[in-house]
Order: C-alpha cells, then structure tokens, then sequence
C-alpha cells in the first residue's frame, strides 16, 4: 500500500497571504494525485485531480504541481473561506490512500 | 444538482452487521462509479470500495472478507453491509462518486461500534 505523507500538519497563516502545502508518496505515482479540501461537518470537496487539474467551479487560486512523489498544493492568496483540512491522495494503486491532512488556520 | 445522503443506524453492536445506504438525487445511478470511504475519528480517510452501475465491485483489501456494496437502480441507492464489526469500524462512513477520485461526496455518518 502507498503511504502519502503530508506536511506540515498545521500551516497558520493570515488572509491574503500564500499557503504552500506538501504531499510525499512512497513511491512513484506519475501524477495520479488528488486533493480535496474538508471543513468539519462536511464531506471532502475535490480540489485537483492528474495532480495539476482543477476540478470543476474551483477557483483559480489553487493550483496543484509535481509528479512521481513530490506535490505541492498552492492557494495564491488565502481567503476566509479557505480554511479547512487538506487532503491529498494517491490513486496509482489500488487501494486509494489518503495524507492525514494539513489543518489551514487562521493566524 | 448531485446530492448523496446517507441513512442508517449510528450505534452496532460490536460482532454485528453495520448497514448504510446512500440515496442519489440530481442524477442517475447508470453509468457511474459509487464509492464509501470512512474516517476513524482522529486519524485518516480509508477508501472501503466502490461498485459500478454495472454491478462490478472492487474492495479494499483490509476489509476485503467483510465487506458487500450492492445497488438499487430503481431506488437510486446503493448500500454498504460490513460483518462482524469492531470498536476499531467506528468511524464517519461517507458514500461518494466516482473511483479512484470522488468528486462529490456526502456530508458522512458517524457510526459508533459499541454494547
């Protein structure tokens, strides 16, 4: 099984600013990397799919790179609304497997 | 608009069967991949498996003897049964679309194993 890695665990940061959030795989995965963004109570909302693609309606400020086992999430400029917990996952092999998340706070 | 909801009792006895539905409304069932995943409290999200509008099914390895997802077109629905359950099956239980990427999911149900 793949073990996805995230970090860091928590990321304070104030509104407007730039957050920068890392995900490993233990392995290769090329770019079959998710994120999605979680707020308590709720189920997980898809981010970014193929690592670098936004799913649909999402904002333009989150952007997804790499590939092989280095990603990163970036949120151009955080608004009220983006904080939450952020999960990557990889779904090269079966089964998917998910980070622990990285917690998005307000400073 | 997609919305999935799930149903079903929020406390098991631990060596019973924990049993979830998850209604669709704002699309058909045909045609697509439906999936559950769960989050022990505190820790991670766990993909259960998915199953296909066809019928085809594809389980997590972990929970591979335990686990059965069916579906009811006619209803829209499909469902998740998992035997013999533990404290260590307490957890939120989502159901979503699509595998290996869920791309809508439902708010989730806490389900408690408990005596």
């Amino acid at each position: 099984e793949i073990v996805m890695t995230q970090s860091p665990a928590t990321l304070s940061a104030s509104p407007g600013e730039r957050a920068t959030l890392s995900c490993r795989a233990s392995q290769s995965i090329n770019n079959h990397l998710a994120w999605y963004q979680q707020k308590p109570g709720l189920g997980p909302r898809l981010l970014i799919y193929g690592a670098s693609t936004r799913a649909t309606g999402i904002s333009a400020r989150f952007s997804g790179s790499g590939s092989g086992t280095e990603f990163t999430l970036t949120i151009s400029s955080l608004q009220s609304d983006d904080f939450a917990v952020y999960y990557c996952q990889q779904y090269k092999d079966w089964p998917p497997t998910f980070g622990q998340g990285t917690k998005v706070e307000i400073k | 608009q997609l919305q999935l909801l799930e149903s079903g009792p929020g406390l098991v006895k631990p060596s019973d069967t924990l049993s979830l539905t998850c209604s669709v409304s704002g699309a058909s069932i045909s045609g697509s991949y439906w999936s559950w995943i769960r989050q022990p409290p505190g820790k991670g999200l766990e993909w259960i498996g998915y199953i296909h509008s066809s019928g085809t099914t594809h389980y997590n390895p972990s929970l591979n003897t335990r686990v059965t997802l069916s579906l009811d077109t006619s209803k829209n629905q499909f469902s998740l049964k998992l035997t013999s359950v533990t404290a260590a099956d307490t957890a939120v239980y989502h159901c979503a679309r699509g595998s290996p990427v869920a791309d809508t999911w439902a708010q989730g149900v806490m389900v408690t194993v408990s005596s």
